[in-house]
């Protein structure tokens, strides 16, 4: 079965940067783009961006361009989001999603909390 | 630039119907998609392309679009429906988008 497995909870300093993965399995992983959302404590959901697995292009929403950069290794299936010049305002629960028509797959969500 | 709104919050009375709505122009042209979101748990999609419903997903959710509103209908809501339900859609660009989330309270 399809699963996207995420890294464990980050703790930052501002200013810091922070990595997350998200290892996909149960499905080729060239064939589909992965997006990342994230949600801050009680807050909606936030569409950062999107990576096309088998070419590598990217789109990211205008707000995180210049601090977000997302990656795929297609040998170990993970992709990444990395977000630098972390503030406050980033604490929040990150997922990676593969949005399929009617066949949506979310990872299980990383915590990164920004805290000095 | 496209935005979505909903409601922040709603509530209803077990086994009694309950409607959230979405709105934004981009409704007029782009399909609606809805999740359901459980304190602590990723989303879960209800709904996709405004009114069809993934496998698994009970038939008390269903879902409609007509202009540049979306709806979603519980009917006969369960106490297990108290929920965060969270609209998406795109925007011309292909962007995707969402709306600030409804709190649904079953009580």
């Amino acid at each position: 079965q399809v699963q996207l497995v995420q890294s464990g909870a980050e703790v930052k300093e501002p200013g810091a940067a922070v990595k997350v993965s998200c290892k996909a399995s149960g499905y080729t992983f060239t064939s589909y783009g992965i997006s990342w959302v994230r949600q801050a404590p009680g807050q909606g959901l936030e569409w950062m961006g999107w990576i096309s697995v088998d070419y590598g292009k990217t789109n990211y929403v205008r707000k995180f361009q210049g601090r977000v950069i997302m990656t795929t290794d297609t040998s170990t299936n993970t992709a990444y989001m990395e977000l630098r010049n972390l503030t406050f305002d980033d604490t929040a629960v990150y997922y990676c999603v593969r949005f399929t028509s009617g066949d949506d797959y979310w990872g299980q969500g990383t915590l990164v909390t920004v805290s000095s | 630039s496209y935005e979505l709104t909903q409601p922040p919050s709603a509530s209803v009375s077990p086994g009694q119907t309950a409607k959230i709505t979405c709105s934004g122009d981009t409704l007029a042209k782009k399909y609606a998609h809805w999740y359901q979101q459980k304190s602590g748990q990723a989303p879960i999609l209800v709904i996709y392309e405004d009114n069809k419903r993934p496998s698994g997903i009970p038939e008390r959710f269903s879902g409609s679009s007509s202009g540049t509103v979306a709806t979603l209908t519980v009917t006969g809501a369960q106490v297990e429906d108290e929920a965060d339900y969270h609209c998406r859609s795109t925007d011309s660009s292909g962007n995707i988008i969402f709306a600030g989330g409804t709190r649904l309270t079953v009580l």
